[in-house]
């Protein structure tokens, strides 16, 4: 069965980075694009970026470009998101998700269960 | 980026009874529209993509239309298990973005 489990729980000062991983398994990792989702305390969702099943080729979001940072390791089948220049704002559940169509549809299947990161100083 | 709205915020309805939810794009989409359910403390699900495709898993009671602006998903029957927030996305422009959610509670 399709899995996608994250990593544990992570406090950060403001300032800092954090870097998030998202272990594939039940799939051909290499056929599925892996995006990364985040939900502040009570909100919505907001979509960050992805990177491509099958290549490196990443997409950011405008919002968090420059300081995204999206990345693979196909022999582990895991995809990693690091966030850098951390705030308040940014203390959030962050979701990996499986591409339903596999690349570019943007529409999300298969869910980790999330990993928060709370930033206080 | 395309805004999505959502309402009504909260829709409080019994068990059996017909659900309908909308969606609404600050411009054009086309056919690329998404619904997802969550429920507290988990991950979303996808429910309908493109409309009115039902994902995998999916029960028939769960239907999508519309196009361009306007989208609706309806639960014909709600079942005890349907009580949950329900988010929209769109993918028809580029950033993709998710609307803020109605919440289907228990009357």
């Amino acid at each position: 069965q399709v899995r996608l489990a994250q990593s544990g729980a992570e406090v950060k000062k403001p300032g800092a980075s954090v870097k998030l991983s998202c272990k594939t398994s039940g799939y051909t990792f290499t056929t599925y694009a892996i995006h990364w989702v985040r939900q502040a305390p009570g909100q919505g969702l907001e979509w960050m970026g992805w990177i491509n099943g099958g290549n490196d080729n990443t997409a950011y979001s405008q919002k968090f470009q420059g300081r995204v940072t999206i990345t693979r390791d196909t022999s582990a089948s895991t995809v990693y998101m690091e966030l850098s220049s951390l705030e308040s704002e940014d203390t959030a559940v962050y979701y990996c998700a499986r591409d339903y169509y596999g690349s570019g549809s943007y529409y999300l299947d298969y869910w980790g269960q999330g990993t928060l990161v709370s930033v206080s100083s | 980026e395309i805004v999505l709205t959502q309402s009504p915020v909260t829709l409080s309805l019994s068990p059996g009874e017909r659900a309908t939810l909308s969606c609404r794009a600050s411009q054009s989409v086309s056919d690329f529209l998404a619904w997802y359910q969550q429920k507290p403390g988990q991950a979303p699900r996808l429910l309908i993509c493109d409309v009115s495709k039902r994902a995998t898993g999916t029960p028939a009671r769960f239907s999508g239309s519309g196009s361009g602006t306007d989208f609706t998903l309806t639960i014909s029957s709600l079942e005890p298990e349907d009580f949950a927030l329900y988010y929209c996305q769109q993918r028809g422009s580029w950033p993709p973005t998710f609307g803020p959610g109605t919440k289907v509670d228990i009357k």
